[in-house]
């Protein structure tokens, strides 16, 4: 069964911390993103990676950056978090051209607060 | 630019009736593809249906239909015979040459008993 698999499903960090959201895909795909999700705004990509060490930003990318090191591992670093950046985040894999069917999967999300 | 428009935050349907969630959308790229997919309160995102813009009929996956109107760039999601566990948000995406999804802001349905 196919799986994209995100480190943690809640966390709580303080302001000004360095948060790690990690990702693994076992799929062996070659795009990962990172989505936020908030009510009324829907998903908005925040960062997406088509190639090892290749990253290109999102809609929303200011506060965020990323690391994909690994072709399965896709981080996304919150250098100092504040409390704006409370929201979930998910994580999503997709072959090279997801354009038929369900060729994008999700993770489960990560609940992140910031207090 | 890449957008999508869901203008219906909240719908209520009784069981076993038809629902349609509004989806528009804008872009100038003539090749895309539409998403709509499935949040319960888990917050897994669970794939329903898919249609290309190139696609010559209207996509179909068991009790979703995807009514796809390409001068009207609407693409809505048809639910028959709704059931309980429909009850969940609703988004619309697309994708273009970006490779990235391009989401709605959701639509909530509740379905009632």
């Amino acid at each position: 069964d196919v799986k994209v698999t995100q480190s943690s499903r809640y966390l709580v960090k303080r302001t000004g911390e360095k948060v790690f959201l990690e990702c693994v895909q076992d799929m062996d795909h070659e795009n990962m993103f990172w989505y936020r999700q908030d009510p009324g705004l829907g998903l908005r990509l925040i960062y997406f990676s088509y190639d090892v060490k290749m990253k290109e930003k999102g809609d929303i990318p200011e506060g965020y950056s990323v690391s994909r090191e690994k072709k399965e591992r896709f981080s996304l670093i919150l250098e100092s978090a504040s409390t704006n950046q409370t929201s979930m985040y998910l994580c999503a894999s997709s072959s090279r051209s997801p354009r038929r069917g369900n060729t994008i999967y999700f993770g489960e999300g990560s609940w992140l607060t910031v207090v | 630019a890449q957008k999508i428009t869901q203008t219906q935050p909240g719908m209520f349907v009784q069981e076993k009736e038809a629902v349609t969630l509004d989806c528009t959308y804008d872009t100038s790229d003539p090749s895309y593809g539409l998403f709509w997919y499935k949040q319960p309160s888990s917050g897994e995102m669970i794939f329903l249906i898919y249609q290309g813009s190139y696609d010559q009929q209207n996509a179909t996956e068991g009790r979703y239909s995807l009514n796809f109107q390409k001068a009207r760039k609407s693409a809505n999601l048809v639910i028959s015979a709704s059931q309980l566990g429909d009850s969940a948000m609703y988004f619309c995406a697309m994708s273009t040459g970006r490779r990235a999804l391009t989401f709605g802001s959701g639509t909530r349905l509740q379905v009632q008993p």
